[in-house]
């Protein structure tokens, strides 16, 4: 099994600044990577496959970038609705997939 | 609209049994892949299961591997997870979960609300 590690697991940030989101795996996913965020009381939202390919609808202010085993999920200018916690998910070895234990982004 | 609505959780004591079921509308039902994906309370997600627009392959993650079965009937755009000899650690908020239509990319772009599975005696 591939073990997803996000950091930190929490991120305080001003509203307007940019925030960075690690994720690492413990074997080589090669860019088998996605990014979900996840609101409150919500179901996750897909931003991010394929490790820097952006879902349909999600804003150019969020960007992945990485391979193989490190992962960065950066979102530039952050706006009030970002606050929420951000999870990885990599299907490098489907058909078992694994998540990352999240990282929550809260107001600083 | 991608519309994905889960029912058929509940209190159950452990060793019963639960069906849970996923009613989509909104998309084609039958050309997708369909999963379930589950969450402990105030804890991550866990994929649970997965299985092909046509309901030909099944895949479980070890946790549930010989206990739960997917299965889906596309004549009634519904996805179906049954559950057997439930455990504590069972409980947790399920999802059901509809694919990315991208080759290669096992990532979900539409979840239902879930639905509360609760294992306690």
């Amino acid at each position: 099994e591939i073990v997803m590690t996000q950091s930190p697991a929490t991120l305080s940030v001003s509203p307007g600044e940019r925030a960075a989101l690690s994720c690492r795996a413990s074997h080589n996913c090669n860019n088998n990577l996605a990014w979900y965020q996840q609101k409150v009381g919500q179901a996750p939202r897909l931003l991010i496959y394929g490790a820097s390919t952006r879902a349909t609808g999600i804003p150019a202010r969020f960007s992945g970038s990485g391979s193989g085993t490190e992962f960065t999920l950066t979102i530039s200018g952050l706006q009030s609705e970002d606050f929420a916690v951000y999870y990885c998910q990599q299907y490098n070895s489907w058909p078992q997939l694994t998540f990352g234990g999240g990282t929550k982004v809260e107001i600083k | 609209e991608v519309q994905l609505l889960e029912s058929g959780g509940g209190l159950v004591q452990p060793g019963v049994s639960l069906r849970l079921s996923c009613a989509g509308s909104g998309f084609t039902f039958r050309g997708y892949a369909m999963s379930w994906v589950r969450q402990a309370p105030g804890k991550g997600l866990e994929w649970v299961s997965s299985i092909t627009s046509g309901g030909d392959s099944t895949y479980y993650a070890d946790s549930v591997k010989g206990r739960f079965t997917i299965s889906r009937d596309n004549a009634k755009n519904t996805l179906y997870l049954q559950m057997n000899s439930l455990r504590a650690e069972d409980t947790a908020l399920f999802y059901c979960a509809k694919e990315l239509p991208v080759v290669g990319a096992t990532v979900f772009d539409s979840w239902g609300q879930g639905t509360l599975v609760t294992v306690s005696s």
